[in-house]
């Protein structure tokens, strides 16, 4: 079956520190993916995407994520996080054959100061 | 331009009730999702419309319907409520597929 795994469900990162967050898909063919951000009672901000091409990607708030083909990974960076990252984030494949979003669980991350 | 904009943002029902949210897209987008999310089951497709036209269907009873203008505003319905509706539910629209920008969502609360 098609679908997006984040094995970590809470993260807690000191503040400045570097935060790492995975993600896996399982389909036939390279999905289209997303890192979303969530902040608590929000709707889902878009914080970077990959379609093809250059296997790293930027993204706003000094977000980076790399595709690793190999691994059907796509995990989410950011090498120094402040106190305003503390939210949900949702990695998210678009499914070619229906286009239809399917969501990772979410990690929930944590900024001790 | 504006956001995707959800009214309202809260709502508070009784079991049985029914219950009517509202979505209005980007300007110029013409596709809107909804989406549930419960801390139970994560994030769920509900449905999507397109130009007026349901497009893709999620896996919810019949209780759940929604349907587009030709403005491409978008409502949902859930008919006869029920405790485990309790959720938020979030609406989102894009140009075409590929990407899609979330509202802020409506928390309904079923008691």
């Amino acid at each position: 079956a098609q679908s997006v795994t984040q094995p970590d469900i809470h993260i807690t990162v000191s503040e400045g520190a570097s935060l790492e967050l995975r993600c896996n898909y399982s389909y036939g063919a390279t999905p289209y993916l997303f890192w979303y951000v969530q902040s608590p009672g929000q709707g889902l901000q878009l914080l970077l995407k990959y379609f093809s091409g250059d296997t790293l990607v930027q993204g706003i708030k000094g977000f980076e994520a790399e595709f690793k083909r190999s691994q059907s990974s796509f995990n989410l960076r950011k090498p120094s996080v402040h106190w305003s990252d503390a939210a949900e984030y949702f990695c998210v494949a678009l499914r070619s054959n229906d286009y239809k979003l399917s969501f990772g669980a979410g990690t929930t991350v944590t900024v001790r100061a | 331009k504006a956001g995707v904009t959800q009214t309202p943002r809260y709502l508070i029902k009784t079991r049985g009730q029914q219950v009517t949210l509202s979505c209005s897209p980007i300007s110029g987008h013409r596709s809107v999702s909804w989406y549930q999310q419960t801390p139970g089951q994560g994030l769920q497709f509900l449905f999507e419309y397109f130009s007026e036209t349901q497009r893709n269907k999620g896996n919810f009873p019949g209780r759940f319907s929604g349907r587009q203008f030709s403005n491409s505003r978008s409502e949902m319905n859930v008919s006869t409520l029920e405790l485990g509706d309790s959720a938020l539910y979030l609406c989102a629209s894009s140009l075409d597929v590929y990407e899609q920008f979330f509202g802020p969502g409506t928390r309904l609360t079923v008691l």
